[in-house]
């Protein structure tokens, strides 16, 4: 999971798994982002979830939203080795027109 | 459509040096930010401006940091005399609006050696 002052975290699995990254977060906040960066790249909008949603779909990936816990997820199912990626949630906090980010999940897909 | 474009892409510093960061913003975009993202961490933001006004810059050290956007297009961010804790990359993004979607450029690595 991440958040917190951890540094980067690291997932390798295998290519045609499914894999879950969780986000706990701190701030309130009714819409959770999740971006992907790309090495050498800045972090690109993937998919975006709001409160009255609780669980929203984009092709492969899944996003779910908890605010009473104050957690999302992202899942993507069966992994392809495009999807090597690391991938950041962030939220709204402290107005809607600022984001921040948490630590990051490294994913490694592996062939 | 031409997204967010920066420069250099690249700068190799020793302590003490000045340098200067250009961002471009996606045509009609009001809002601009600048992020620095240390390296194996998530970006942070450091500034931000809608317009040509700066909105909240709390987190920008002042003392050594700098950030202009005067015509509410470009935007120059510029480290007066860096330090080694100053090596991340360097993002800029933008939106319209300060809406959903907020757009990054490839942003520029900085190393203080």
């Amino acid at each position: 999971s991440q958040w917190g002052e951890e540094n980067l975290q690291a997932l390798s699995i295998q290519e045609g798994e499914d894999v879950t990254m969780n986000c706990s977060y701190k701030t309130y906040t009714t819409v959770v982002h999740w971006y992907r960066q790309d090495s050498g790249r800045g972090p690109a909008l993937i998919i975006l979830i709001r409160s009255n949603e609780r669980e929203k779909r984009s092709g492969r990936l899944r996003a779910t939203l908890d605010t009473s816990s104050q957690s999302s997820s992202l899942s993507i199912t069966a992994a392809q080795c495009e999807d090597t990626a690391v991938y950041f949630c962030a939220t709204e906090g402290g107005g809607a027109d600022r984001l921040t980010f948490g630590k990051g999940t490294q994913l490694i897909i592996q062939p | 459509e031409a997204g967010v474009t920066q420069s250099p892409r690249y700068a190799v510093l020793q302590e003490g040096q000045a340098v200067s960061f250009w961002c471009d913003p996606i045509s009609g975009h009001d809002t601009l930010y600048w992020y620095q993202q240390p390296r194996d961490q998530g970006p942070q933001l450091l500034v931000y401006f809608r317009d040509e006004a700066v909105i909240d810059n709390s987190q920008l050290p002042s003392d050594r940091f700098s950030a202009v956007r005067p015509k509410g297009t470009n935007s120059t961010l510029k480290i007066q005399s860096a330090k080694q804790g100053d090596t991340a990359t360097y993002l800029c993004a933008s939106s319209f609006g300060g809406g959903t979607e907020v757009f990054f450029g490839k942003g520029t690595r900085l190393t203080v050696v």
